[in-house]
């Protein structure tokens, strides 16, 4: 199965917003409720920080938004922080119990 | 708190099998999922295959054909073997647990597998 789609690159100054889109095809992203984003420091294991789309862990800033329109998702990142600097991943169910991921996307806070 | 702590070989040569393990500590297997993820210089997160707690597994078509994840509940570990690696299977793999729902909370420390001749 394909990867999803993600810009390779987004940038933004701090106090702005940011978003990433992630798109996929009908088999997954749009048919589906089960849209996760993955923030991944490099060295350190990736953290999730948006799942079933639009819900958010415990921990997880309400800077950090989901949603879906379509076979595209999205993940909005308001009143970025340097910190929020990190390469950004989506990931999709896809039926037949198997997953997939994004190609991610490297978010510079300018 | 569940932590993951994976272990197996770092350096194989092109046709080799790549064997993993993984250690959960913190919860016993039941109700979740047991994921191997892998990251290529190239292509990102990949999702690689998953096991339940009855011994069922599904894999990345991709994959399949090289891929088997076993469990042993009695040491509460999980375990990832890929044959006939080339080059192409470098990367940092890591286990990690999809709690009953489509994503993955917890993740191991990541192991760097590198495929050289």
């Amino acid at each position: 199965q394909s990867a999803l789609t993600q810009p390779r690159s987004v940038s933004g100054s701090p106090g702005q917003s940011v978003t990433i889109s992630c798109t996929g095809t009908s088999s997954n992203v749009g048919g589906y409720n089960y849209v996760s984003w993955y923030q991944h420091h490099p060295g350190k294991a990736p953290k999730v920080v948006i799942y079933d789309v639009t819900k958010r862990p415990s921990g997880v800033p309400d800077r950090f938004s989901g949603s879906k329109f379509g076979n595209t998702a999205s993940l909005t990142i308001s009143g970025l922080q340097a910190e929020d600097e990190s390469d950004y991943y989506c990931c999709s169910y896809a039926g037949s119990y198997t997953l997939v991921f994004g190609g991610g996307t490297k978010l510079t806070v300018l | 708190q569940v932590q993951l702590q994976q272990w197996g070989t770092g350096l194989l040569k092109p046709s080799e099998t790549l064997s993993l393990t993984c250690a959960v500590y913190g919860e016993s297997f039941s109700g979740d999922y047991w994921n191997w993820i892998r990251q290529t210089p190239g292509k990102g997160l990949e999702w690689i295959g998953e096991i339940t707690q009855s011994g069922s597994a599904n894999y990345d078509p991709s994959l399949k054909s090289r891929v088997t994840i076993s469990m042993d509940t009695s040491k509460n570990q999980f375990s990832l073997k890929m044959t006939a690696v080339t080059a192409a299977d470098t990367a940092v793999y890591y286990c990690s647990r999809r709690p009953g729902r489509y994503y993955f909370d917890y993740w191991g420390q990541g192991s760097l597998v590198t495929v050289s001749s």
